[in-house]
Parts: structure tokens; sequence; C-alpha cells
């Protein structure tokens, strides 16, 4: 079964512009989380959706959205960037049964704010 | 509030030295899940263990073990008999919830960069 993949790989961008990140779950999984990794704040939790729907949120602005496909495939914006968003972005992947899963995680989006 | 301490930020061992890794965690729920990933260079997090907090057992996969302990309210990890390709850093993380809770909101700890010197 092939795995969380996430598209590109690496992307460089400056203030204000936005970025689109997106997200294809293992075949099956229904819940996709999306995460922020950066050195000073560690893994940071933004949110999740199921079912096509946002089922939680952490505690990022409203620049950051996101968005889930009848298909499970989810995408993540990000609008007037800053210099602070620069940072990998990691997506996961559950079956959604109710109960906390596994998440299985993608190689992530480096996102380079110039 | 739910939160995870990874205590140790950097451990450097020597090829086949065991290394324990330490996890202490504080929610308030008596339903919780725990998990350990790994991070090698490349990015991507590896599962490595899932466990919930009714299951105290101890688990034992291959050089692998935990140590699941609710009185202390830690999960430490250990690596029997280290490899240089176990150098990567790795998390621990909590989720609470029961039946019909939300998948996403895994706590992570700021993680133990481990290396392995040959």
């Amino acid at each position: 079964k092939a795995g969380v993949t996430q598209t590109p790989r690496y992307l460089i961008k400056t203030r204000g512009q936005q970025v689109t990140l997106s997200c294809s779950p293992i075949s099956g999984h229904r819940s996709v989380s999306w995460y922020q990794q950066t050195p000073g704040q560690g893994l940071q939790f933004l949110f999740e959706y199921f079912s096509e729907t946002q089922r939680n949120k952490g505690n990022f602005p409203g620049r950051f959205s996101g968005r889930q496909f009848s298909n499970s495939r989810s995408e993540m914006n990000v609008s007037t960037l800053e210099l602070g968003d620069s940072a990998l972005y990691l997506c996961a992947s559950s079956i959604g049964s109710g109960t906390p899963d596994t998440q299985y995680f993608g190689p992530g989006t480096r996102l380079t704010v110039l | 509030a739910q939160k995870v301490t990874q205590a140790q930020t950097e451990i450097s061992v020597v090829e086949k030295e065991d290394v324990t890794l330490d996890c202490v965690y504080e929610t308030r729920d008596t339903t919780y899940y725990l998990f350990w990933y790994k991070q090698p260079p490349s990015g991507e997090l590896v599962f490595l263990i899932r466990r919930n907090s009714f299951d105290e057992q101890n688990e034992i996969s291959g050089r692998y073990s935990w140590n699941f302990q609710k009185s202390t309210s830690s999960f430490n990890f250990t690596i029997t008999a280290s490899q240089v390709v176990d150098s990567a850093v790795y998390f621990c993380a909590l989720s609470e919830g029961g039946y019909g809770g939300s998948q996403g909101n895994l706590i992570f700890g700021k993680g133990t960069k481990l290396s392995v010197k040959p």
C-alpha cells in the first residue's frame, strides 16, 4: 500500500504571497491532519479533516486554512505569507475510526519564505 | 492541560550501547494514547508504537522496548545494542479522547536527537 504523499516537497515563496500544499492519504484513510514543524516551536497541530469537514483546529491564525475532497485528499493554504511561516509542513492520515488511531506521516513540504 | 516533556535534548552513544529515551506526559483524561515516532534526516515521521492508557504492559519489538508507567506518567523507550541507523530524532506524543474523539490532536514533545557513533 502506498504511503502518504505530499507535493511539492520544496517550495520557496516571498512575503505576502500565498501557497497551497497538497496531501494524498493512504488508501482507505479518511482522516487527514496537518502539522507545522519549526526549530523553535517544534511540532504543532494545525487542523484535521474527516469526510470533507474540519473536525479539529489548532491555535493558528486564519491565514492558515485547509480543505478535504471527497477522495480524502487534502490541501492546505497559507495566505499573506510571513517569514515565520518558513517550516516543514507535515501531513498525516489515519483511518478515522473515532478513537485516536495511529497517524501515518508523509515526507513533508519544506516551505521557505524570503 | 496536556503536555509531553522529553528532557533529553541530545544523546550520543557508541554503537552497541543501550540507550533509554525518556518521556513524561501530563493529562487530566483517564483515556489517552501515547505514541513514539522516529524522524530520520529525511524528515518523514516514522511510527514506532501506539499505547492506550488502559494497557500498561511493556512491549518489546526486536531491539526496541517501551516501559509505560502510569504511576509516574512516563513512557520510556529503550534501544538495545544501538546501531548507526538508529541515529534520528525521536518524538513522544500524546493524544486524548475515547470513542468519538478527534484523531488529529497529537501533542508532541520537543524530541530527543540520538546520535549513534560507530
